[in-house]
């Protein structure tokens, strides 16, 4: 249980263009979401908590123009990158998180990660 | 301000021999303290975090409030156990963000 999927799991595009990334929790509803972006060899850096139904929160320096974030549903939550450029070129990774007083193992500050999607922009 | 140092970029060990991670923390509060691991070519995935004081595949971690410091250990390595290891720290109550270190590859030789 507690999959999270992404999709694209790559893309490439075009400098000036738009991207969309879905994040997707599987078996579970996440009214919290996070997408984090990870440069090579580098940890992740948190961009973002996305909270279902309510404007994203974002991290200080990320543009929020730039990265729009949409959580829609308890189950989905999209990043997308506009008018890219090739410094955004990165591994985008998202996390969802159970809701709070979860029972068992998962709960409280648990995360569940996607397995990224890598953009290119050229 | 939340902050984890993982000191060590890479960590090399003979299979059998004992293994430990350090991380160190820096937080004003009370944080809860956990450790992901990604396998080569899989999704980060929790290893174990400190409220629960489990072991898990026979890594465990114990947090030092005095020396704010949650080292992960294991007292014999097995290659299966080559990974990158992320130390991660929330406030309490669920609500935090997840501040993460720069991580340590361990790498378990035969």
């Amino acid at each position: 249980g507690a999959v999270v999927s992404q999709h694209p799991s790559w893309v490439i595009c075009k400098s000036g263009t738009s991207v969309k990334i879905e994040c997707r929790s599987l078996d579970f509803q996440a009214t919290t979401m996070f997408w984090y972006r990870q440069f090579p060899k580098q940890s992740l850096m948190l961009m973002a908590t996305s909270n279902e139904g309510s404007k994203a929160t974002y991290e200080q320096g990320v543009e929020k123009d730039k990265f729009l974030i949409n959580h829609a549903s308890l189950t989905l939550s999209t990043l997308t990158v506009t008018s890219a450029h090739p410094e955004d070129s990165s591994f985008y990774i998202c996390s969802a998180r159970l809701p709070l007083g979860t029972s068992g193992r998962a709960g409280y500050n648990e995360q569940f990660f996607g397995p990224g999607t890598r953009l290119t922009v050229l | 301000a939340q902050r984890v140092t993982q000191p060590e970029k890479l960590l090399s060990v003979f299979k059998g021999a004992p293994v430990e991670l350090k991380c160190n923390y820096s937080y004003s509060g009370s944080p809860e303290l956990f450790w992901y691991v990604q396998y080569s070519r899989q999704r980060l995935q929790l290893l174990l975090r400190h409220i629960s004081r489990e072991s898990i595949k026979g890594f465990t971690a114990d947090l030092n409030k005095g020396e704010t410091s949650f080292h992960l250990k294991k007292p014999f390595a097995q290659e299966e156990d080559s990974a990158m290891y992320y130390c991660a720290l929330s406030g309490k109550g669920g609500s935090e963000k997840l501040v993460f270190g720069k991580g340590t590859k361990l790498t378990v030789n035969p």
